[in-house]
């Protein structure tokens, strides 16, 4: 299996705060990562899939960059409802592994 | 809009099978792929495995001899079963739709983009 790291496992920040998550993959998958938002108590909902496309209706303070084995995930200006658990999901092979998982707290 | 709704029981004994059903309103189940992930309490998510509305599935090795994922196309239901569980099973399970962007190359992208609430199962005696 593909193995996810995300760095850092938390982080705290202010809202107006540009935020930037990583993740490494264990091999190169291209730019076939996926980045998935958790708020607590809800199920994951897609942000960008493709390494940097957005989904549709997902604000575009979102982005994402990366190829090959190193990601980020970047929100240019952090807003309160950004708070939440952010992971990783690599598409590139079965079983589609998911990084541990950025907690994103408010400072 | 398409929504998905878990059920099935909250408490299952250890060594039975934990049956759950995911239910596709708002949209036809044909056409695309259906997953099942999993989250234990305060863990990460865990893919499960996923089927093909045609019925053919793929499901993670680490589960696999024990992972049964079916779907009923005139129901619009998809069926998790999992059997000889234990307390490492229980957890938050998540039905979800899984789609496909065809690439230019010789691999597609996958994502999930609609997922249910979540239903919790806890395994105990």
């Amino acid at each position: 299996d593909i193995q996810m790291t995300q760095s850092p496992s938390s982080l705290s920040a202010s809202v107006g705060d540009r935020v930037t998550i990583t993740c490494r993959a264990s091999q190169s998958i291209s730019k076939y990562l996926n980045w998935y938002q958790q708020r607590p108590g809800k199920a994951p909902k897609v942000l960008i899939y493709a390494a940097s496309t957005l989904q549709s209706g997902v604000p575009s303070r979102f982005s994402g960059s990366g190829f090959g084995t190193d990601f980020t995930l970047t929100i240019s200006s952090l807003q309160p409802e950004d708070l939440a658990t952010y992971y990783c999901q690599q598409s590139y092979s079965t079983p589609h592994t998911f990084g541990q998982g950025t907690k994103l707290e408010n400072k | 809009q398409v929504q998905l709704q878990e059920s099935g029981p909250g408490l299952v004994k250890p060594s039975e099978t934990l049956s759950l059903t995911c239910t596709v309103s708002g949209g036809s189940i044909s056409n695309y792929y259906w997953t099942w992930i999993r989250q234990p309490p305060g863990k990460g998510l865990e893919s499960i495995g996923y089927i093909y509305y045609t019925g053919s599935t793929n499901y993670n090795p680490s589960l696999k001899s024990r992972v049964t994922i079916s779907v009923d196309t005139s129901k619009n239901e998809v069926s998790l079963r999992l059997s000889s569980v234990t307390a490492a099973d229980t957890a938050v399970y998540y039905c979800a739709r899984r789609v496909v962007v065809i690439s230019a190359t010789s691999r597609n992208y996958y994502y999930m983009d609609v997922w249910g609430k979540g239903t919790t199962v806890t395994v105990s005696s």
